[in-house]
């Protein structure tokens, strides 16, 4: 199983500044299919970026994510109001085919 | 826009089987990945197992023995079963569709939270 690890795990920043969120794997993870979602309470997943550095369609261009191999970062370059939430990162390959990390909290200082 | 909309039963005893279904509205079942993911309350996610719409799965090894899933393609629906469930099984239960060429769930059910308890 490939296990991901996020750091940390709770980030508290003010609006404005930038969020740097890593995620490591254990392994190598394939074609570098790496996933970030954002969630908010009572609500489902959103998708951010895939394939580590894409933007899905209407994710604002201030996330971007960078990474390759066994490390991986998701970038907020400024802090809106709306950013506050919980990240999760999410790899494809091995068994079983998907693993999530346990998660980021981007708390309001 | 696609969305999918999720049913089953949020109460159930240990031993019972769980069943959620999942109903694709704006697009169809056809030429897709669609998954059903876990989340256990203030837990993070697990993937439970995919199906494609020609009924081709893959599980996780770690529910495998009790999960079945399936995808009707004329009601453009897909569905979980998850057998023999006890308190671990306890969480917040979504549908998901993984978007094409990629390795990504870009939909997502509102989600189902399921209890077990005696």
């Amino acid at each position: 199983e490939i296990v991901l690890t996020q750091s940390p795990g709770t980030l508290s920043l003010s609006p404005g500044e930038r969020a740097t969120l890593s995620c490591r794997a254990s392994q190598s993870v394939s074609s570098n299919f790496l996933t970030w979602y954002q969630q908010k309470p009572g609500q489902a997943p959103r998708l951010l970026i895939y394939d580590a550095s894409t933007r899905a369609t209407g994710v604002p261009d201030r996330f971007s994510g960078g990474g390759s191999g066994t490390d991986f970062t998701l970038t907020i370059s400024r802090l809106e109001p709306e950013d506050f939430a919980v990240y999760f990162c999410q790899q494809y390959g091995g068994s079983p085919l998907y693993t999530f990390g346990q998660g980021t909290k981007l708390d309001l200082k | 826009q696609v969305q999918l909309q999720q049913w089953g039963a949020g109460l159930l005893k240990p031993s019972e089987t769980l069943s959620l279904t999942c109903a694709v509205y704006g697009g169809s079942l056809t030429n897709y990945w669609w998954s059903w993911i876990r989340q256990p309350p203030g837990k993070g996610l697990e993937w439970i197992g995919e199906v494609f719409h020609s009924g081709r799965t893959n599980y996780n090894p770690s529910l495998q023995s009790r999960v079945t899933i399936s995808a009707d393609t004329s009601k453009n629906q897909f569905s979980l079963r998850l057998s023999s469930v006890t308190a671990a099984d306890t969480a917040v239960y979504y549908c998901g569709r993984h978007l094409s060429g990629t390795r990504a769930f870009d939909v997502w059910g509102q989600g189902t939270m399921v209890s077990v308890s005696s």
